[in-house]
């Protein structure tokens, strides 16, 4: 099946910094999403990307398909962007990364 | 974006009772539905695939008459946990597509407790 790596696993950020998560994936895919898991275990949905760069607010994302990363792109960060951080790929289901875990201090 | 609703948010039952969640997609036709369990700290495995009217595809170590999948109908799936026991204690999370889209849009989750 499909693997997928996210990195880094932790992250630690000031107040205001600006972060980039990467997200490698083993095989073509028709489908990427990034999601923000908040304290309460919901899933927020950041992006759908399979390819191509799209941006909301603070924060972007970009795919290359033909190389099979995806980059999220956290800029100015905030106290209430911590949280952990998915992606996950398929061709039909979605297969889940482990996640980068995001501590933004004040 | 669309709207995957699931219920309850949280359950606590007692070990060897069973329990049922349910998964609706309320704006649009959910033709493909995908369960998922979520164990603390950990990421989001995938349990099953159900197609509307058809029997659900398990992934492999996930216990088919454990966890009962039931997908009758565009809006709504549901997954029975039978005869539940404490390592059954998880977070459980609904996933839903319509036949048209690649994009899955999610429901908020469902807290199970076994005690």
């Amino acid at each position: 099946g499909i693997q997928v790596e996210q990195s880094p696993p932790d992250l630690i950020l000031q107040e205001g910094a600006n972060s980039t998560l990467r997200c490698n994936f083993s095989d073509s895919v028709n489908n990427l999403q990034w999601f923000h898991q908040n304290p309460w275990g919901q899933l927020i949905n950041l992006f759908y990307i399979p390819s191509g760069t799209k941006q909301n607010g603070r924060l972007s994302a970009t795919t290359v398909a033909t190389e099979r990363y995806s980059l999220l792109y956290i800029s100015s960060s905030q106290t209430t962007d911590s949280g952990v951080y998915f992606c996950a790929v398929g061709r039909g289901n979605l297969i889940f990364g482990k996640g980068t875990k995001l501590s933004v201090k004040p | 974006g669309a709207v995957v609703s699931q219920h309850p948010s949280w359950v606590i039952c007692k070990s060897g009772t069973s329990v049922k969640i349910e998964c609706r997609s309320l704006d649009f036709q959910a033709t493909t539905m995908f369960w998922y369990r979520q164990f603390p700290k950990q990421s989001l495995m995938l349990m099953a695939t159900s197609n509307e009217g058809s029997k659900a595809t398990y992934e492999q170590g996930v216990e088919k008459d454990k966890f009962l999948i039931n997908h009758a109908s565009l809006t709504l799936s549901t997954l029975t946990v039978t005869s539940a026991h404490p390592e059954d204690s998880s977070f459980y999370i609904c996933s839903a597509r319509g036949d048209s889209q690649t994009e899955a849009f999610f429901g908020q989750g469902t807290r199970l407790t076994v005690v």
